[in-house]
């Protein structure tokens, strides 16, 4: 079956303890992105990577950093999360076509 | 750089009303369109997609949507709703350059309340 997993689904944590946030796919695809979705706004992307060792910026990347060492997996990673960064995360794995395939999600609080 | 907007941030239904969502973009060469649907405690689901040829497409659950190039839009339509269609509505917007999701750009969404 086609999908993309993300762990964990839900994260409770403290300012400034570093975490990370893991994203896997199993269509081979080589777009792979991260967006947060917060109430009136949204989705927003944060990083999207077009190949394995190849990243680059969205619309919010600001507090965090991403890697892309497999095709496979898109790790986004929070070095000192702060309270403005709660939200709900989303991975996605995208088409040639720019049709996405969306995990479950990542409730991240950040107190 | 590419805006895409959704008139309606809210809106409410009977079951059995007919349905039409607005989404404009801003770009102006050749794009891809979809509408994603979000259920309550989901994650985003593919309703509809168009990249070429008739420009009215069919989706899922009785959805389709119409792009008129001229007009840059995109607009979403259900003849009758139901109660279950209750959920977030997003337009995104693909610059078709060979590329992926580095084009892509998702409108605020619409939050769409169908009354039983």
């Amino acid at each position: 079956e086609a999908q993309v997993t993300q762990n964990p689904r839900y994260l409770i944590t403290v300012t400034g303890k570093k975490l990370t946030v893991t994203c896997s796919q199993n269509m081979n695809h080589e777009y792979m992105s991260w967006y947060r979705q917060d109430p009136g706004l949204g989705l927003r992307q944060i990083y999207y990577s077009m190949n394995v060792e190849v990243t680059d910026k969205g619309d919010v990347p600001e507090g965090y950093k991403v890697s892309r060492k497999e095709k496979r997996n898109f790790p986004l990673i929070l070095e000192s999360p702060s309270p403005n960064q709660t939200s709900l995360y989303f991975c996605a794995s995208s088409s040639p076509y720019g049709e996405q395939y969306f995990g479950p999600g990542t409730r991240l609080t950040v107190l | 750089a590419q805006s895409v907007s959704q008139h309606n941030h809210h809106v409410i239904l009977s079951e059995a009303a007919s349905l039409e969502l607005g989404c404009n973009y801003s770009y102006g060469g050749t794009v891809n369109l979809f509408w994603y649907v979000q259920y309550p405690g989901q994650h985003l689901q593919l309703l509809l997609k168009y990249f070429s040829g008739d420009p009215l497409v069919k989706g899922i659950k009785g959805f389709e949507a119409e792009f008129i190039k001229s007009k840059f839009s995109f607009n979403l339509r259900k003849p009758s709703v139901q109660w279950s269609d209750t959920a977030e509505y997003f337009c995104a917007v693909n610059r078709y350059s060979g590329g992926g999701a580095d084009g892509l750009t998702f409108g605020k969404g619409t939050h769409l309340i169908i009354q039983p």
